[in-house]
């Protein structure tokens, strides 16, 4: 079992709509949660942590953490065809990243 | 600098040949990492640095691969006697300190085609 679990999609949702993203992690001594955009041909680029249980919103973006599931979420609302990319889920464990082979995501107009 | 710079960007090797890959990490910055993405998968954890201690090597795929930070601020990652499934792209990040919750920062990476 990988360390930290996506589904490679690709996921398609059409502009304004919400999209979702999934990850599971599998060690339960990991405290910290990133959620990385890659867009194709560039560097993953942070778009948001999360270290509590619970619900942490940030413009269009809600990160969603239940650390009882191992279960961490990224919904993305009123997507836009910019947000058209590679989303990766990642996890400390416990002094580096492990990171899932991402979701692509696809916002058609 | 104000990012992770990483040189070259760019990188055609032939098979057989050695490389060299250099990380300026943020200044100030004391964690160092190396991660390896294959074109269709996620960053894969190579090695870390603390200052100038390479505290966790485990992700080095075999021993053709070489990394160092010896005065604690640039790195560079060798391999040694390349192999086609080395082609990927090598990631740089960096961060203030180690531990849960610090935040990584990726350089632009540097492209590797062996041939």
């Amino acid at each position: 079992q990988k360390e930290v679990e996506q589904n490679s999609g690709p996921l398609s949702v059409p502009e304004g709509a919400i999209a979702s993203l999934n990850c599971t992690y599998s060690d339960r001594g990991s405290q910290s949660f990133f959620w990385y955009r890659q867009y194709s041909g560039k560097s993953p680029e942070l778009i948001m942590s999360i270290y509590s249980n619970g619900d942490k919103e940030d413009g269009r973006f809600t990160a969603q953490l239940n650390k009882a599931s191992q279960y961490v979420s990224l919904l993305i609302r009123d997507s836009q065809p910019s947000d058209s990319a590679t989303y990766l889920c990642a996890v400390n464990v416990p002094d580096k990243l492990i990171f899932g082979t991402g979701t692509r995501l696809q916002v058609f107009p | 600098g104000a990012g992770v710079s990483q040189s070259p960007r760019y990188k055609v090797a032939k098979r057989g040949q050695d490389v060299a890959l250099r990380c300026d990490p943020i200044s100030g910055h004391v964690s160092l990492f190396w991660y390896q993405q294959a074109l269709g998968q996620g960053p894969e954890f190579l090695t870390y640095f603390q200052n100038e201690a390479q505290l966790d090597k485990s992700g080095l795929p075999s021993d053709r691969f070489f990394a160092e930070r010896p005065e604690g601020s640039v790195s560079t990652l060798k391999i040694q006697r390349t192999q086609q499934e080395d082609s990927a792209v090598y990631l740089c990040a960096s961060s203030w300190a180690a531990g849960q919750g610090n935040t990584i920062y990726f350089g632009e990476g540097s492209w590797l085609t062996v041939v």
